[in-house]
């Protein structure tokens, strides 16, 4: 069973902290990784996605993946409380995308 | 464009109806996807298409799932005899080919089985 695992939260940070959300994956033959955020009551929407060891930076984003560690980590700055929502994490599995269940974050004033 | 669309967006149907969601993906995308997600739950993998073809409808929780796709585009699932742990939203995605590329996602039906 390919797996993707997340800690469910909450996870809450105060405005402007840095926000850690971390996921860990099975299945070695991965080789895409997508961080995706949703908000109560409506579809997920990508945020990043990561095919390289080492980070990957936009804006206030950064996706960080270790192969060997079978570790990806999605770093936000300066939180604001826009941020607040459910992150999944992702991992390609043949010709789909296997889900984390989501950790849920809530940045407040 | 247009972006996926799903319909309908609510669904109430009493427990041994049979209902059917429609998915409209984006044009040209081949790849489309089915998924559930249960309240306060991940996302759940049905079944996907490439083109009008299923190769992977591991996730279809029993027989009474069933999907199909005309013309390489629009997707209908169709559950037979709902039950009450039908009840989720299901949301439909659609990428431009399989595999590890993006997926984007649809706002989802609500299903609710009474």
């Amino acid at each position: 069973q390919k797996e993707v695992e997340q800690n469910s939260g909450p996870l809450s940070v105060p405005e402007g902290a840095i926000a850690s959300l971390n996921c860990t994956y099975s299945d070695r033959g991965s080789q895409s990784f997508f961080w995706y955020r949703q908000y109560s009551g409506k579809s997920p929407e990508l945020i990043m996605f990561i095919y390289s060891n080492g980070d990957k930076e936009d804006g206030r984003f950064t996706a960080q993946l270790n192969k060997a560690s079978q570790y990806v980590s999605l770093l936000i700055r300066d939180s604001q409380p826009s941020d607040s929502a459910t992150y999944l994490c992702a991992a390609d599995n043949t010709d789909k995308l296997i889900f984390g269940t989501g950790t849920r974050l809530q940045v407040f004033p | 464009g247009a972006g996926v669309s799903q319909s309908p967006s609510n669904k109430v149907t009493e427990k041994g109806k049979d209902v059917e969601l429609r998915c409209d993906p984006i044009s040209g995308h081949t790849a489309l996807y089915w998924y559930r997600q249960s309240l306060g739950q991940g996302l759940e993998f049905l079944i996907y298409f490439q083109g009008n073809s299923a190769p992977d409808k591991s996730g279809l929780p029993s027989d009474r799932f069933s999907a199909e796709r005309t013309g390489g585009s629009v997707s209908t699932l169709t559950i037979q005899r709902t039950q009450q742990e039908d009840s989720a939203v299901y949301l439909c995605a659609s990428s431009l080919v399989p595999g590890g590329n993006e997926q984007f996602f649809g706002p989802g039906t609500r299903l609710t089985v009474l």
